[in-house]
């Protein structure tokens, strides 16, 4: 059984540009959630996406967007990039929606400089 | 507002002096509180799953208890391996879009 598997390992970008992460969910799971994890925080709620679909979020602005392709991996998308968004940006699938474990990616580290 | 408190922040044991992490939670409507170990630069990696007051879990040198406002994590005898930080997360029962709301984490360390 493969694991959550996420794309690139590390990442540094510029403040003002657009990147993609992207995340392919463990064998058989159609939900995938993403997270942000500041240094030293929690993984914070970013959004879930269940069968392509957004299926909720949480308090980020509209320049973070996701997809979720047929094959349930996933993309994060960031545009505009400030030096905030600076962090490890974690993917998290489950089995369904209302799957109760959530089973986590080796996240992608960004650097926004 | 959901919110989760973890404390102590950092805790130094030396091996095989055994301790509690707690998590203190106010979320209405539980659906499940979890917890998970992160070692430095990855993911979390998935522990434990309590849905209901009163139930216990374990698995090797944890144990997890959780009360109606509160879950311990019980470190029996640790070893050097087992540092790591450890996130406790609630789960809110939300229609279908589910989502978990961490903790800041315990940050453990086992001195050999």
């Amino acid at each position: 059984e493969t694991g959550v598997t996420q794309s690139p390992t590390h990442l540094i970008k510029t403040r003002g540009q657009q990147v993609t992460l992207r995340c392919s969910s463990q064998s058989g799971h159609n939900t995938v959630s993403w997270y942000q994890q500041a240094l030293g925080q929690g993984p914070q709620f970013i959004f879930q996406y269940y069968r392509e679909e957004e299926n909720g979020r949480g308090n980020f602005p509209p320049r973070f967007s996701g997809l979720q392709f047929p094959n349930y991996s996933s993309e994060l998308n960031v545009n505009a990039l400030e030096l905030d968004d600076s962090a490890l940006y974690l993917c998290a699938s489950s089995l369904d929606r209302v799957s109760y474990e959530q089973y986590f990616g080796p996240g992608t580290r960004l650097t926004v400089t | 507002e959901d919110q989760v408190t973890q404390s102590p922040e950092a805790l130094r044991l030396q091996e095989g002096e055994s301790s509690s992490l707690n998590c203190s939670y106010t979320v209405s409507g539980l659906r499940g509180l979890f917890w998970y170990r992160q070692d430095p630069g990855k993911g979390p990696e998935f522990l434990f799953t309590l849905y209901s007051a009163g139930e216990e879990k374990e698995k090797e040198r944890l144990k997890a208890t959780l009360t109606k406002k509160e879950s311990f994590l019980h470190i029996t005898a640790p070893k050097p391996e087992d540092s790591a930080t450890y996130l406790c997360a609630v789960e809110k029962s939300n229609f279908g879009n589910e989502k978990l709301t961490f903790g800041t984490g315990t940050r453990l360390t086992i001195i050999p």
